[in-house]
């Protein structure tokens, strides 16, 4: 059984701090990782991917990759209230694998961002 | 604009009844999902098409049938067989072969009268 874990929240920070989502996942299979922002009553939208080791920056979003630990993080640098939302991160095998296109979703993280 | 739609946005269920969710795409995707999402919780599959006429069950595709008669359209039946249907349900769709990142739709809210 596949598994992703995200770290328990609900997590709260002021306007300005660095917000930190921690994701760990079971399957050594994984090669693709996804991390999706849903506000309450919406959709997810896609925030970011990352398949290699290392970080990955965009704007004030950076995702990071540890596969030898199975871990996987996105830091939000100064945090907006509007970034108040639940965060999702999601697993994939990648191409080749007998799960090929499907995703795994870990629970989520309901981020906080107070003024 | 491209995108995927869904409809109803709220569904109304009556004890015994059959309902459909509908699910289109217009981004040429091969791949569509279903997603149930209850409170509180992430998302759970509950069926996934790959391409036109097949389709794979998911971790929760008691209750439901799907069908994938054509390339945009991933509809969802929520059958009498599925005795806690009250959740979000969540459609999305991926290039699939090359690239495995899903977009989703807006999702409709199934209550049960």
């Amino acid at each position: 059984q596949k598994e992703v874990e995200q770290n328990s929240g609900p997590l709260s920070v002021p306007e300005g701090a660095i917000a930190s989502l921690n994701c760990t996942y079971s399957d050594r299979v994984s090669q693709s990782f996804f991390w999706y922002r849903q506000y309450s009553g919406k959709s997810p939208e896609l925030i970011m991917s990352i398949y290699s080791n290392g970080d990955k920056e965009d704007g004030r979003f950076t995702a990071q990759l540890n596969k030898a630990s199975q871990y996987v993080s996105l830091l939000i640098r100064d945090s907006q209230p509007s970034d108040s939302a639940t965060y999702l991160c999601a697993a994939g095998a990648n191409a080749g694998g007998t799960s090929y296109g499907k995703l795994t979703f870990g629970q989520g993280t309901i981020l906080t961002v107070h003024p | 604009d491209g995108g995927i739609t869904q409809s109803p946005k709220y569904l109304f269920r009556k004890e015994g009844q059959n309902v459909t969710l509908s699910c289109e795409q217009n981004l040429n995707h091969d791949a569509m999902y279903w997603y149930r999402q209850d409170p509180g919780q992430g998302l759970r599959l509950i069926y996934y098409s790959q391409i036109v006429n097949d389709f794979q069950k998911g971790d929760i595709a008691e209750g439901y049938s799907v069908s994938r008669e054509k390339k945009e359209s991933f509809p969802l039946t929520v059958t009498s067989a599925q005795k806690n249907p009250t959740a979000f349900y969540l459609c999305a769709s991926s290039a699939g072969r090359i690239q495995e990142t899903q977009y989703f739709g807006p999702g409709t809210r199934l209550l049960v009268l």
